[in-house]
């Protein structure tokens, strides 16, 4: 089956700090990707999506791009602010049957301090 | 503008009692999805629907019902043969099936037992 592995929070950084986030994940066909991020006491917003290989998603200044040998949809910030403090879900949807379904993983949450 | 709204935000069951919590959306979706998020966990699906009239479980479906009456509503029943019903519930939707298309979710609803 799908599944999507992100790295384990909480993840601390001080302000202009370099981010990534690790996502890789394991899937039949060529899914496509996505990072939501939710803030607290809200729901998910989509970030950004990259729905083939080499394919790089952007938004925000987050950037992530689509690898499919090392099967990795990292999540990259080159300079981080307070406000960018939320938890950041990678997820897959696959083709073929149950296609809109999206499979996610565990969450990452970013603590980002002035 | 549009969107997808849920409510309540915070919901109270006592022991034995059914609750149900309101979706409704503004954007013209045929898919919808609800989905639970406890702590670490990420989200996880519970039931989804394609096209009114129609639903499928996911994942955790036992101790919940849902009905699609009409395109924009999908309430979703929590039972009380869900034993353990306390999480953050998020409904999504999405424009159609293909894997590019991304979800759009809502607020949450936060359900607690007294």
């Amino acid at each position: 089956g799908n599944s999507v592995t992100q790295m384990e929070g909480p993840v601390t950084l001080s302000e202009e700090a370099f981010l990534t986030i690790n996502c890789t994940y394991t899937a039949t066909g060529y899914p496509s990707l996505f990072w939501y991020v939710q803030y607290p006491g809200e729901g998910l917003q989509l970030l950004l999506k990259a729905t083939k290989a080499d394919d790089k998603g952007s938004n925000k200044g987050f950037e992530a791009t689509y690898r499919k040998e090392t099967t990795s949809f990292h999540l990259e910030k080159g300079s981080v602010q307070v406000s960018d403090s939320a938890v950041y879900f990678c997820a897959l949807a696959s083709p073929g049957a149950g296609s809109y379904q999206l499979t996610f993983g565990k969450g990452t949450k970013l603590s980002v301090i002035p | 503008d549009g969107g997808i709204t849920q409510s309540p935000k915070y919901l109270f069951r006592k022991e034995g009692q059914n609750v149900t919590l309101s979706c409704e959306q503004n954007l013209n979706h045929d898919a919808m999805y609800w989905y639970r998020q406890d702590p670490g966990q990420g989200l996880r699906l519970i039931y989804y629907s394609q096209i009114v009239n129609d639903f499928q479980k996911g994942d955790i479906a036992e101790g919940y019902s849902v009905s699609r009456e009409k395109k924009e509503s999908f309430p979703l029943t929590v039972t009380s043969a869900q034993k353990n019903p306390t999480a953050f519930y998020l409904c999504a939707s999405s424009i159609g099936v293909a894997p590019g298309q991304p979800q759009h979710f809502g607020d949450g609803t936060r359900l607690s037992i007294l």
